[in-house]
Formats: C-alpha cells, structure tokens, sequence
C-alpha cells in the first residue's frame, strides 16, 4: 500500500464550478499537509498547507484536514481556466524531512 | 533569486551511455531533494541532502544512480549507465529549515529520454 493515495483523474468542470480533491493517506505520524499545483512541463509549486486537522482558506482555495480519516481535501471555489494543471498532495511528519507526494489529479477547467 | 536552476533542460541519450543532470538550490536553503517523475509512478523521492550530506538515497533505484553535493550551491545526479527506463523527468527542489520547511521550491526538471 503506498503511504499517499490520490486518484488521478482526469477531471474536467465548467469555469465557475467547486472543485474537490481529495488525497487518502495511511501513516497516522503526518502532521504537514501539503497542495502542490503543477502546470504542463513545469515544476510543482506550494499553495497551501496546513498543520494537523481543520481547515484553512486562502482566497479561492479551502484545505481541510481529517486525521481521524486519514483524508484531506483541496476545494476549489469558482474555478478559471487558469486553474487548469495538475495537483499534488503531499505531507510529512513533524520530526521527518522526507514529503511523501500523490501522484497528482490532472484537472480541466473549460471556459 | 533566480530560484531554482536545473540543467540540461532536454537530454536524449542512447543505452549505456553515463548521464549528468545538475542543479543549483536557491542561496540560503539548506536542504535539497531529487525527484523523478513519471505517469505511472507519479513523483518519487530520490535522495536528499542536509547542509550537503545525504541523509537519505532509499529512494535511488539501484548503483547506477549516485548523487553528490560538493558545495552548498552545487548537486548533480548521475546516471551510469542509463537504461530506457529510466526515462522520466527529474527535479531538484531545495527548501529552508524550519516553519518554511514545507515550502519546496522545484526547478524547471530535466526530461530524459534513453533510447
């Protein structure tokens, strides 16, 4: 079992719609949770993370942590085109430095 | 900061032949990551350095894959010798320690084709 579960998708929506994504993981010691959003032949870049369980917002972006599921989630409000990319959860524990990554949700937003 | 800098940006090989990807972490960062990326396996966690010393290399595939980290501002991955599949897309990321610890920075990556 890998330690990060993410489904891949493809997903494709209308420009205004809310995107969920969602990641599944299996070692209870994460404590950093982590959204990467990576655009066609370019490297990942940080959006958001959050530490342990809860929510957090910034902008059109909502990430929620359910650690007693072992899920988190990555919503998208009133999704643009520009949104269009890949992305990634990643997460580690408080005292690891190694960041464990899905292997991404490739996401489409039609104008 | 330029950010991250990874060179070449394309590499075409043939079987057999040694390969060098290397990397420049931003000023300052004193942690570095290699990663590889394909469809299937998504990204994978090469190796990693602190303040230039690898600290974990669990992730390399096998001997033919070694990395070094000479100087502080200065890794290059090799691959000797390379095989089609290890056809992929590598990245270096590099990251600060403490509260910004979760913020990796990637470069552009190198898309490797081994023929």
């Amino acid at each position: 079992q890998k330690e990060v579960e993410q489904d891949p998708g493809p997903l494709s929506v209308p420009e205004g719609a809310i995107v969920s994504l969602n990641c599944t993981y299996s070692n209870s010691a994460f404590q950093y949770f982590m959204w990467y959003r990576q655009y066609s032949r370019k490297g990942p870049e940080l959006l958001m993370y959050t530490y342990s369980s809860g929510n957090k917002e910034d902008g059109r972006f909502t990430a929620q942590v359910d650690k007693s599921s072992k899920y988190i989630s990555l919503f998208i409000r009133d999704s643009q085109p520009s949104d269009s990319a890949t992305y990634l959860c990643a997460m580690r524990s408080i005292t690891g430095n190694q960041f464990y990554f899905g292997t991404g949700t490739s996401l489409t937003v039609i104008p | 900061d330029a950010g991250v800098i990874q060179s070449p940006r394309h590499e075409v090989t043939e079987m057999g032949q040694e390969v060098t990807l290397r990397c420049k972490p931003i000023s300052g960062h004193d942690y570095l990551f290699w990663y590889r990326q394909t469809m299937m396996r998504g990204l994978e966690l090469l190796i990693y350095f602190n303040n230039n010393v690898p600290i974990d290399d669990s992730g390399m595939p096998e001997d033919r894959f070694s990395a070094k980290m000479p100087n502080a501002s200065f890794s290059t991955l090799k691959i000797q010798p390379s095989e089609p599949r290890d056809s992929a897309v590598y990245f270096c990321a590099s990251s600060r320690t403490g509260a910004h610890h979760n913020e990796q920075f990637f470069g552009p990556g190198t898309r490797l084709t081994v023929l």
